[in-house]
């Protein structure tokens, strides 16, 4: 079946560090590609998503591209802030019952000191 | 920005209770979704549902478990027996199309005791 495979973490850097967390994933067919983020005592929120290909979707500063041959969603951003401290989901939807059934990976905790 | 709810935000039962979990999703959407979360676990889907049925389910639903929309805002999620294992963080979610992201509740976490 599908599966979405994340680092391990926690990933520890400092404030204005690069920040890359691999994901990668194994589907059948041709899924959407989703980065949630959660943060402490919070639920989960959609942070970028990517349909097809060689998209790149992006927010906050935050990106990930869509590579088909490497069946990659790496999320990176050139400057992390101490706020950005929580944990990532790599998720996909692979939307073949037509339902958007959506697969995690196992969440990479992110902690960034001043 | 339009929210789903989710009501409790914590809820402690005894082993053999029933539970209902309760979500409110946002008005124009039409597909619903329960997740769970065991503490250090991944996020697993449980069941969806779309025009007063589910459209699929997981392993993990069993016949302890059930969804209902009773009055056309409310969806709830009903686990006859709790067991120990049942204690995790649970999540509703909706969405307007198959193709746009969730938007998921703040979760409920039961534990079982």
């Amino acid at each position: 079946g599908d599966s979405v495979t994340q680092m391990e973490g926690p990933v520890t850097l400092s404030e204005e560090a690069f920040l890359t967390i691999n994901c990668t994933y194994t589907a059948t067919g041709y899924p959407s590609l989703f980065w949630y983020v959660q943060y402490p005592g919070e639920g989960l929120q959609l942070l970028l998503k990517a349909t097809k290909a060689d998209d790149k979707g992006s927010n906050k500063g935050f990106e990930a591209t869509y590579r088909k041959e490497t069946t990659s969603f790496h999320l990176e951003k050139g400057s992390v802030q101490v706020s950005d401290s929580a944990v990532y989901f790599c998720a996909l939807s692979d939307g073949v019952t037509g339902f958007q059934k959506l697969v995690f990976g196992t969440g990479t905790r992110l902690l960034v000191s001043p | 920005e339009p929210e789903v709810t989710q009501t409790p935000s914590h809820q402690v039962t005894q082993m053999g209770q029933e539970v209902i979990l309760r979500c409110v999703p946002i008005s124009n959407h039409l597909y619903f979704y329960w997740y769970r979360q065991i503490l250090g676990q991944k996020v697993e889907f449980l069941v969806s549902f779309y025009n007063n049925e589910i459209s699929e389910k997981s392993e993990i639903f069993d016949d302890q478990f059930s969804v209902e929309r009773p009055d056309g805002s409310n969806f709830t999620l009903k686990i006859r027996s709790t067991k120990l294992e049942d204690s995790a963080m649970y999540f509703c979610a909706s969405s307007k199309q198959v193709d746009y992201g969730y938007t998921f509740g703040s979760g409920t976490r039961l534990t079982v005791v």
